[in-house]
């Protein structure tokens, strides 16, 4: 049983536009759901991440928004870059870090 | 970027043959994980390990096996590879106490 769905599989984004990902849990006891990118030929890399004690956290262009009653979590890239192209994986991982639930991946296409 | 290494990065190999993949890691942590990674997929743990001569299974039913005996060490052995074996295989590690895994940029294998 899949813990985390994300979704959409793919998208395409022009340069400058908002790219918004989301990710569902089932699961109440977890309580950390980072983000990760992945480029081509490389491991996945921490993005962002976000405890469910606050609704949203920023880092510069990335956004993680956090919905604790619905269980949802998306993550938001603004004025999206070709540099952001890449898979962009959520998780969620309860007593810090036992084990990680990781969503099925979004790959991102900003074209310029 | 995290000190993590794989090896080797790309492996074809046939039926039946045994197979190690390498993973090190020179941050001193305590935990390791090897994620399998198919293309749409979630990542899947197959194993982890809390320190020195510590391995369990994860969710993923594997055929595989892992050793422990150094910190900075933890490889991932096939007894005898199959075609569904056939993915990509990454390592990663955290500090304990800590949310945070900082990947590897994986093992790419095929098995024909």
């Amino acid at each position: 049983q899949q813990q985390v769905k994300q979704s959409p599989q793919s998208l395409i984004v022009q340069k400058g536009g908002i790219s918004i990902i989301n990710c569902a849990y089932e699961n109440t006891a977890f309580d950390y759901f980072p983000w990760y990118q992945q480029f081509p030929g490389k491991g996945p890399a921490l993005l962002i991440a976000i405890r469910p004690d606050v609704s949203e956290k920023k880092e510069g262009r990335f956004t993680i928004s956090f919905n604790k009653s619905a269980k949802q979590f998306s993550l938001h890239i603004m004025d999206s870059q070709p540099g952001d192209s890449a898979t962009y994986f959520c998780a969620a991982s309860k007593n810090t870090g036992n084990q990680f639930y990781f969503g099925t991946g979004t790959s991102l296409t900003v074209i310029p | 970027e995290a000190d993590i290494y794989q090896t080797p990065r790309y492996l074809v190999i046939g039926t039946g043959k045994k197979i190690t993949l390498e993973c090190s890691q020179t941050m001193g942590h305590d935990k390791m994980y090897w994620y399998q990674q198919d293309p749409g997929m979630e990542l899947h743990l197959i194993h982890y390990s809390y320190g020195v001569n510590s391995t369990e299974k994860g969710d993923l039913s594997s055929e595989s096996t892992v050793s422990r005996i150094r910190t900075e060490h933890f490889p991932l052995t096939l007894e005898s590879a199959r075609p569904s074996h056939t993915s990509q295989y990454l390592c990663a590690s955290s500090e304990f106490g800590q949310d945070t895994q900082y990947f590897g940029p994986g093992t790419r294998l095929t098995v024909l």
